[in-house]
């Protein structure tokens, strides 16, 4: 079993709708983050959490250090939000990530 | 925010020859820099880890003497594939961290080898 589970793979959703992405994570962590990578490639960082909820924009993450869950939220979607979401956790500060699969997002206009 | 640039953004080189990547902290110090490897529609495989003024530690199955990893300062890291071969062709892409204050990805590299 992977140390880090991301759900849904996919997501299909129209413009406007609010988009939730899961993350549960199985090994003690400092913190978790949320990235996003376009189809280009590039990688975003969104989030970094190691506890509570945090918010930017249209997007909001929030995690649950007793349950080793956490999501990201998308509020009124938009084609641009179109993209591979990926969660990451990290063992202790500094250390490597460790990935999710991540979740392909797509926002119909 | 924190800014790590890299290039080449793409890259097409002959079998055989090497190719290197720079990765830049621009405004800030990265005291550990991480290389990745990314397949088509596959997650990010992290290839090596690397401290600035020492030895990158490699992940089992990476094969250190074809993927040179230099961080030979805090704001620098050099990714060289040696040897090309068409199926080193591949998405690379690095990260740094500030001692774990944030990690920043840089843009990636695709590289064609032909």
């Amino acid at each position: 079993k992977n140390e880090v589970e991301q759900s849904p793979q996919n997501l299909t959703a129209q413009e406007g709708e609010f988009i939730t992405i899961n993350c549960s994570y199985s090994v003690g962590i400092s913190a978790l983050h949320w990235l996003q990578q376009h189809p280009g490639g590039g990688i975003v960082s969104l989030f970094m959490l190691s506890s509570g909820k945090k918010k930017h924009g249209r997007l909001i993450a929030t995690i649950n250090i007793q349950e080793k869950h956490s999501s990201l939220h998308i509020t009124a979607s938009h084609p641009r939000d179109s993209a591979v979401y990926i969660c990451a956790v990290c063992k202790a500060a500094g250390n490597k990530l460790t990935f999710g699969g991540g979740t392909r997002v797509l926002v119909k206009p | 925010g924190a800014v790590v640039s890299q290039h080449p953004s793409r890259v097409i080189c002959k079998s055989g020859t090497s190719v290197k990547i720079e990765c830049r902290s621009l405004d800030f110090q990265a005291t550990t820099m991480f290389w990745y490897r990314q397949f088509p529609k596959q997650s990010l495989m992290l290839m090596a880890t690397s401290n600035e003024g020492s030895k990158a530690t490699y992940e089992q199955g990476v094969e250190k003497d074809k993927f040179l990893i230099n961080h030979a300062s805090l704001t620098l890291s050099t990714l060289t594939v040696t040897s090309a071969h068409p199926e080193d062709s591949s998405f690379y892409i690095c990260s740094a961290t500030e001692a774990g204050e944030s990690y920043t990805f840089g843009s990636g590299t695709r590289l064609t080898v032909v």
